[in-house]
């Protein structure tokens, strides 16, 4: 099977612009979860969907976003981006919910200017 | 908090030595642990998982202990290769205290290990 895939790899916006990202699980799999990973933070759970719904979310502003679509696959959205935001933002999926292995893509590194 | 620290502890080893990273977890009710090893430009990768009714777990070169009474997970990994230079994390999971029933990973600083020839 392939592994979780996201789209695009590396990314540079300015303050102020908004950004989405994109994640397909591997097939199957129903949950998608966001986190983001910055040096000085680690891992940090965004948000979690399955079966097209938001189940479970972190502790960030309401500028981040997400939403998934039938065929799993999850988008996440950033509106106005701040420098803070610059880190490297994984998606991983699971084929359900709950005390699973999760599964993790390349992840999508996000430069803001 | 569930925010993780800014230091990032290094563990230098031996080719065919055998490793042992350790972490310490948040949560005395966490019902499920996973060790991640993340390369350079890489998302983490899936190495071995326990759940808190085991204290041990073997898998391919690796064997996961969990000690509940002091909230200590170690992973140890036998015969250490430069292909397993990379940077370990922990995870932890509770349905009852982080997720409510749905996946949400906690994780460790991670521990960077360092394999020389």
């Amino acid at each position: 099977k392939a592994g979780v895939t996201q789209t695009p790899r590396y990314l540079i916006k300015t303050r102020g612009q908004q950004v989405t990202l994109s994640c397909s699980p591997i097939s199957g799999h129903r949950s998608v979860s966001w986190y983001q990973q910055t040096p000085g933070q680690g891992l940090q759970f965004l948000f979690e969907y399955f079966s097209e719904t938001q189940r479970n979310k972190g502790n960030f502003p309401g500028r981040f976003s997400g939403r998934q679509f039938s065929n799993s696959r999850s988008e996440m959205n950033v509106s106005t981006l701040e420098l803070g935001d610059s880190a490297l933002y994984l998606c991983a999926s699971s084929d359900r919910t709950g005390l699973v292995i999760q599964y993790f893509g390349p992840g999508t590194r996000l430069l803001v200017l | 908090g569930e925010s993780v620290g800014l230091h990032l502890p290094t563990l230098s080893v031996q080719e065919g030595d055998n490793s042992i990273i350790n972490c310490a977890y948040s949560n005395s009710a966490s019902d499920y642990f996973i060790w991640y090893k993340q390369e350079s430009g890489k998302g983490p990768q899936f190495i071995i998982d326990i759940r808190s009714n085991m204290d041990k777990r073997q898998g391919q070169r690796v064997t996961v202990l969990l000690n509940k009474t002091v909230k200590h997970l170690s992973l140890q990994i036998a015969a250490t290769q430069p292909g397993d230079s990379a940077v370990y994390f922990c995870a932890e999971n509770s349905l009852r205290v982080f997720s409510g029933g749905y996946n949400k990973l906690i994780f460790g600083a991670g521990t960077r290990l360092a394999v020389h020839p």
